[in-house]
């Protein structure tokens, strides 16, 4: 249990074009959901803590017009990257809680490269 | 910031216990410590957690020192499979309580 998806897997995109990447917990709900970016050879950074039928909360330093964030259901959140430009290419992991053991360990996707020209 | 410390990097012979140690001297009464790993472009994958009591899983043991200042995490006979980025992590059990993460310790496992 408590798999986590993301599709697509790599994207590549041209400057100003924007690109949408989603979330999914196969076999629990998550009523949050957090996205991270990690650039090569670099830790992870969170950037948002989403939930579910709310507004997300985004780190400071974080665009929020740029990283559009929408949690419309227990299951999935999205993560769109408006107008990317090439220093937006990096990989970005999404991750849900899950409370199955009572102290909500957080599971992670698999990850999307997003590659922007 | 990250409220752990690792070391940068470590290397294991392959078959042998992979010891992996976290300093987190300023950890609150409530949170718990966290092991993650991240295999080279591959998301986080959840090893164990612990309060206070030492834990065992079918992937690895925790041990948490009495003052739960520092932690092991340890690999009982690591693998080539193994070699990834080891993150420990302190949170608080809460739903909406954030993972920091550090820089981890790289460990490499050798045949």
């Amino acid at each position: 249990g408590a798999v986590v998806s993301q599709h697509p897997s790599r994207v590549i995109c041209k400057s100003g074009t924007s690109v949408k990447i989603e979330c999914r917990s196969l076999d629990f709900q998550a009523t949050t959901m957090f996205w991270y970016r990690q650039f090569p050879k670099k830790s992870l950074m969170l950037m948002a803590t989403s939930n579910e039928g709310s507004k997300a909360t985004y780190e400071q330093g974080v665009e929020k017009d740029k990283f559009l964030i929408n949690h419309a259901s227990l299951t999935l959140s999205t993560l769109t990257v408006t107008s990317a430009h090439p220093e937006d290419s990096s990989f970005y992991i999404c991750s849900a809680s899950w409370s199955g053991s009572g102290t909500y360990e957080q599971y992670f996707g698999p990850g999307t490269r997003l590659t922007v020209t | 910031d990250a409220k752990t410390t690792q070391p940068p990097s470590m290397d294991c012979a392959e078959g042998r216990a992979a010891n992996l140690p976290c300093n987190h001297s300023t950890i609150s009464g409530n949170e718990y410590v966290y092991w993650y790993r991240q295999i080279h472009s591959q998301g986080p994958q959840y090893i164990i957690h612990g309060l206070k009591n030492n834990e065992t899983n079918e992937m690895a043991s925790l041990i948490i020192t009495e003052d739960r200042k520092s932690s092991t995490l340890i690999l009982p006979h690591a693998t080539l499979r193994d070699t990834a980025v080891y993150y420990c992590i302190v949170r608080a059990p809460y739903n909406t309580d954030k993972l920091i993460f550090g820089t981890g310790t790289r460990l490499q496992v050798f045949p």
